[in-house]
């Protein structure tokens, strides 16, 4: 299952509302949709599960929506720590698959 | 708190093996579900496989088949994923992730599913002659 994220690179301003996209060229089962950031030098960590469930400690300004193929992650208002790569990946089906990342860059 | 620990950077021959280990702490081990994910300099994420030590049997992606091993050790709550015939463009980040089961609310089974609610520090291989 193909995932593609849009757009390549998001530049943006803090303050401002951010919307990435994640499209599967095959319907997600259970909506099992992950979303992570990623941070120069740092792993990976992990926001959305399930399209939309935040994972603990993670701010209610990262919100996940979407179904069957098309997912969004939203970011009501942008913090300047929020600045990163983000990357969606579906865990339903084997092998799980990552997009190839959108990079929210400061405007 | 879950704490996943990655053994720390190698630097291997064209044609060697690897092998990196995954130490945790804090989950259940057996019954979580352990990824290895692979991220080359300046590109994404890709995942090379995974394993729960409950059922012991791992799951591979196609492009590793043949190449990886991955297996984990109970006594120690340790996973390991062994990469043989390195090639230079196997250069890149090894990150180790967990995700717990998830328990079916009317039925009680637990499913297991490859996404990483907690990641380890990540191990940079390097593949040079």
């Amino acid at each position: 299952n193909v995932m593609t994220q849009s757009p390549g690179t998001l530049s943006l301003s803090p303050g401002e509302r951010a919307a990435l996209s994640c499209r599967a060229s095959q319907s997600v089962t259970h909506n099992y949709v992950a979303w992570y950031q990623q941070k120069p030098g740092q792993a990976p960590r992990l926001l959305i599960s399930a399209a939309s469930h935040r994972a603990t400690g993670i701010p209610d300004r990262f919100i996940g929506s979407g179904s069957g193929t098309d997912f969004t992650l939203t970011i009501s208002s942008l913090e300047p720590e929020d600045f990163a790569v983000y990357y969606c990946q579906q865990y339903v089906t084997s092998p799980p698959t990552f997009g190839q990342g959108t990079k929210l860059e400061i405007k | 708190q879950i704490q996943v620990v990655q053994s720390g950077a190698e630097v291997k021959m064209p044609g060697s093996s690897v092998k990196v280990s995954c130490k945790t702490s804090g989950g259940t081990f057996t019954s979580d579900a352990f990824s290895w994910v692979r991220q080359a300099p300046g590109q994404g994420l890709e995942w090379m496989g995974g394993v729960v030590p409950l059922f012991r049997t791992p799951n591979y992606a196609q492009d590793f088949q043949g190449r990886v091993s991955i297996t984990a050790d109970e006594s120690t709550n340790t996973v390991y994923m062994e990469l043989r015939s390195l090639r230079p463009e196997d250069t890149a980040v090894y990150y180790c992730g967990r995700a717990p089961p998830y328990s079916d609310p009317v039925s009680r089974r637990l499913y297991h599913y490859y996404y990483m609610d907690v990641w380890g520090q990540g191990t940079t291989v390097t593949v040079s002659s």
